[in-house]
């Protein structure tokens, strides 16, 4: 069982729309969590963090944490057709990040 | 946030040579940086640790005497490919780790540098 799982996508929303990122893991020890959004050709780019169950929001992005049933989600609302890209999710706990394979969000104008 | 730069950003050399790039943290000090390694339309893959002032942890299946690496300091680590092949080519991406402040357990953030494309002919 891999440590973090994400659905490879794609996903498709039209421009506007709110895009839903889901994330599971594994070790119901970890202690924080992030997105990254890489687009191709490029690295990663840390787009939230978040440590405490939850929302958290940032501009267009709310991070959303569940502890008890070990998800992270991404939501980005107003989508544009820029946040086309692969989202990382990273999970941490004793000094160890686990990524998952990311997810594939296409945003149609 | 935190900044991490790399350096090439792109190299094409020859088979047979060898490469060094070279990652460093340029507002924060860094004392775990991770290498990568991304083939085109695939994930992340650790290559290994680099803890500065002792050796690096390679991830299983990671050749340490192909990539050597080197942390130096507290703002540099170092990747050198060896005797570099074709199938070495690959997108090379290096992290450093921002630790929390305070000293809260679980808060240290990773920054990606740019990546530096290696081509080998």
């Amino acid at each position: 069982q891999k440590e973090v799982e994400q659905n490879s996508g794609p996903l498709s929303v039209p421009e506007g729309a709110i895009a839903s990122l889901n994330c599971t893991y594994s070790d119901r020890g970890s202690q924080s969590f992030f997105w990254y959004r890489q687009y191709s050709g490029k690295s990663p780019e840390l787009i939230m963090f978040i440590y405490s169950n939850g929302d958290k929001e940032d501009g267009r992005f709310t991070a959303q944490l569940n502890k008890a049933s070990q998800y992270v989600s991404l939501l980005i609302r107003d989508s544009q057709p820029s946040d086309s890209a692969t989202y990382l999710c990273a999970v941490t706990g004793f000094n160890k990040f686990y990524f998952g394979s990311g997810t594939k969000l296409n945003v149609k104008p | 946030g935190a900044v991490v730069s790399q350096h090439p950003s792109r190299v094409i050399c020859k088979s047979g040579t060898s490469v060094k790039i070279e990652c460093r943290s340029l507002d924060f000090q860094a004392t775990t940086m991770f290498w990568y390694r991304q083939f085109p339309k695939q994930s992340l893959m650790l290559m290994a640790t680099s803890n500065e002032g002792s050796k690096a942890t390679y991830e299983q299946g990671v050749e340490k005497d192909k990539f050597l690496i080197n942390h130096a300091s507290l703002t540099l680590s170092t990747l050198t490919v060896t005797s570099a092949h074709p199938e070495d080519s690959s997108f090379y991406i290096c992290s450093a780790i921002l630790r929390g402040r305070g000293g809260r357990v679980g808060t240290d953030t990773q920054y990606f540098g740019p990546g530096t494309r290696l081509t080998v002919l």
